[in-house]
């Protein structure tokens, strides 16, 4: 069975500083996606940033990257610099046969 | 790229009016589309799948004589919620992807007020 688990229902962050929401995964299949959405106030998903399973390479996007441990089954956002606007939830996902997310994490900024 | 159209944004009717919402990617193929639920502060509840041409596969505990979901052409997903009901009341969100291996893209959602 495909599990994505997101520990950490609510983070906070100084604006301009930088912040890891963790998320923890366990699939029976070798070739798997990964993702991170984005979720604001408008309720809008956001693809931020996406990780293919085979690559060794952490995904950078801008002020997002990840931390992709495959042996670990870790796949954890890092948002350097944050703004205002990072504020929302945030959804872990995995997609192999079908697509799982985790239960999201609230990100808040504090100016 | 990659943009889901998904109308109408917000729905008030009558209980017992049936609702029908629409799901579009304007510039891709969707091979796959996808329909949630979401309540509020919750992750998104997955209601059903559909592949263009077949039925939907919908998850357990979902009727699917009331979420009725058409895939009628690889950019096209509608969903009609028959009969509804206060309880209906929610944001549906659809999703579309152009692959196995690809990126959910999502709608905008619809929020459906049943009164």
């Amino acid at each position: 069975a495909q599990t994505v688990t997101q520990s950490q229902p609510e983070m906070s962050v100084q604006e301009a500083e930088t912040v890891t929401l963790s998320c923890t995964y366990d699939t029976s299949e070798s070739d798997y996606y990964l993702f991170w959405y984005k979720q604001p106030p408008s309720r809008q998903m956001i693809l931020v940033i996406r990780q293919e399973a085979y690559k060794q390479q952490n995904a950078t996007e801008n002020r997002f990257s990840v931390n992709f441990q495959k042996a670990a089954k870790s796949f954890s956002l890092k948002i350097s610099d944050s703004q205002l606007g990072d504020a929302a939830m945030y959804f872990c996902a995995l997609t192999g046969n079908q697509f799982y997310f985790g239960t999201g994490t609230s990100l808040t900024v504090i100016p | 790229g990659a943009v889901v159209s998904q109308h109408p944004s917000r729905v008030i009717c009558k209980s017992g009016t049936s609702v029908k919402i629409e799901c579009r990617s304007l510039d891709f193929q969707a091979t796959t589309m996808f329909w949630y639920r979401q309540f509020p502060k919750q992750s998104l509840m997955l209601m059903a799948t559909s592949n263009e041409g077949s039925k939907a596969t919908y998850e357990q505990g979902v009727e699917k004589d009331k979420f009725l979901i058409n895939h009628a052409s690889l950019t096209l997903s509608t969903l009609t919620v028959t009969s509804a009901h206060p309880e209906d009341s929610s944001f549906y969100i659809c999703s579309a992807r152009a692959g196995k291996r690809q990126p959910q893209h999502f709608g905008d959602g619809t929020r459906l007020s049943i009164l």
